[in-house]
């Protein structure tokens, strides 16, 4: 089955260094798309960052990279030189190809110290 | 360039009431998704709509919730009779096509507390 697993429920900071959140997925397709979700404490989930299973390059936006690492079936989110503002439940999701239901981890909680 | 719209953000219902939840997807988007959030956990998937046909309800409840998305309007998630387990909040997401790889973009939410 389908699944994606986010093991670090909590995680701190220093402002103005990087972190590396966690996500490992399960799949036996060949063919999926990885994405990660920031949902701050309003509620609403922003978009950062996709990466192609099928890309030879790790995605990278502004200080977001995602550091895929297939055979490993990791996907982790690094969030280069910290911000106050990056504190947030971070997500990671998987979809299938040929589908269209995303598949969320369980999130980590992000906070970053001044 | 106006996102996904939800309304209402806050919804709260007595036991046995009807939560009505609105969306209206990007500009340009005809593939609704809504999902639920139970707290501390992860969305889960719930029904993938398009204008006038529901394509996909195998993460909805068989009882009490329905959704719509008709020609004209807003996509609509309806909770009958709502319980205090069907507290939770609720997403809509739309993209412009429906495959993978096509990025969902997501509303704020409707956070539906039944007291």
């Amino acid at each position: 089955a389908q699944k994606i697993t986010q093991t670090q429920p909590g995680m701190f900071v220093q402002e103005k260094e990087a972190v590396t959140l966690d996500c490992t997925y399960d799949t036996s397709d060949q063919s999926y798309g990885l994405f990660w979700y920031k949902q701050p404490s309003s509620g609403e989930m922003i978009f950062l960052i996709y990466q192609g299973s099928y890309d030879e390059q790790n995605a990278t936006e502004g200080r977001y990279s995602l550091n895929f690492q297939k055979a490993r079936k990791s996907a982790n989110l690094v969030i280069s030189a910290s911000q106050l503002g990056d504190s947030a439940m971070y997500f990671c999701a998987m979809i299938l190809s040929g589908t269209y239901k995303y598949i969320f981890g369980t999130g980590t909680r992000l906070k970053v110290l001044a | 360039n106006a996102g996904v719209m939800q309304n209402p953000r806050h919804l709260v219902r007595r036991r046995g009431q009807e939560a009505r939840l609105r969306c209206s997807p990007m500009k340009g988007h005809s593939h609704v998704y809504w999902y639920r959030q139970l707290p501390e956990e992860g969305l889960k998937f719930m029904v993938y709509l398009q204008k006038e046909n529901i394509i996909d309800e195998s993460g909805m409840p068989k009882e009490r919730f329905s959704a719509e998305f008709p020609k004209e309007g807003p996509s609509i998630l309806r909770i009958q009779q709502v319980v205090r387990g069907d507290s939770a909040a609720y997403f809509c997401a739309s993209s412009n096509s429906g495959g993978a790889g096509d990025t969902q973009y997501f509303g704020p939410g409707t956070r539906l507390t039944v007291l």
